[in-house]
């Protein structure tokens, strides 16, 4: 088991350029989350699914994020504009809903400069 | 809406001594209780966790208790080892499947 595969590890751009994060969850996990974690705020739930359906996006920061779950082996979170003040580490998690159990991928450490 | 609180935010030990970590929780709905550890630069892993059901479970030196009735859960780690210094959070997940965590305890354990 690879366990949630995430993509890219560290990515650090300009301001105002998009960004995508990219999410594998562990097969036959039907559902999948997103949390960003900084120091003054730590793990925040921005978005999550389950199966492959948005069920709370109330954590989303505001219109410049966005997520989507094409299919159940793959979700993406897209920032277009990112600003300096999304710097952080935004994690995926995923589970299957009869554990309860989530696991984490390794998470993708953003520098917006 | 839901919210988890966490205390205390650091908290430093001695090698062998015992470490408590205490948490509250605003939902009532609220079912299922994970804990888990965060070493630096890494993942947030599971290191036990419990169901409304049940009021404590043990798994060697980590320990978890569960008070229902005044919304809070707390994490009991025995006999302490440098290698237990982390960074350990608490989570509340309601019935609607949304996990809340807490801010996260800082674990120092001095040998």
């Amino acid at each position: 088991d690879a366990g949630v595969i995430q993509s890219p590890r560290h990515e650090v751009t300009e301001m105002g350029q998009e960004v995508t994060l990219r999410c594998k969850p562990i097969s036959g996990h039907n559902s999948l989350f997103w949390y960003r974690q900084t120091m003054m705020r730590g793990l925040e739930l921005l978005i999550y699914f389950n199966n492959n359906v948005p069920i709370d996006d109330s954590g989303m920061p505001e219109d410049r994020f966005s997520a989507k779950m094409p299919n159940a082996s793959f979700s993406t979170l897209k920032i277009q504009p990112s600003e300096p003040r999304d710097s952080a580490v935004y994690f995926c998690a995923s589970m299957r809903e009869s554990s309860e159990k989530l696991f984490f991928g390794s998470g993708t450490q953003l520098s917006v400069l | 809406g839901e919210n988890v609180e966490q205390h205390p935010s650091t908290l430093s030990v001695q090698e062998g001594d015992s470490a408590v970590i205490k948490c509250t929780y605003s939902d009532s709905a609220s079912n299922y209780f994970p804990w888990y550890k965060q070493e630096l630069g890494k993942r947030p892993q599971l290191i036990i966790d419990i169901r409304s059901n049940v009021g404590e479970k043990k798994d060697q030196r980590i320990a978890v208790t569960l008070n229902k009735t005044a919304k809070h859960f707390s994490l009991h780690i025995t006999e302490t080892q440098p290698e237990d210094s982390a960074v350990y959070f608490c989570a509340a997940r309601n019935q609607g499947g949304k996990l809340i965590f807490g801010q996260g305890t800082e674990l120092s354990v001095k040998p």
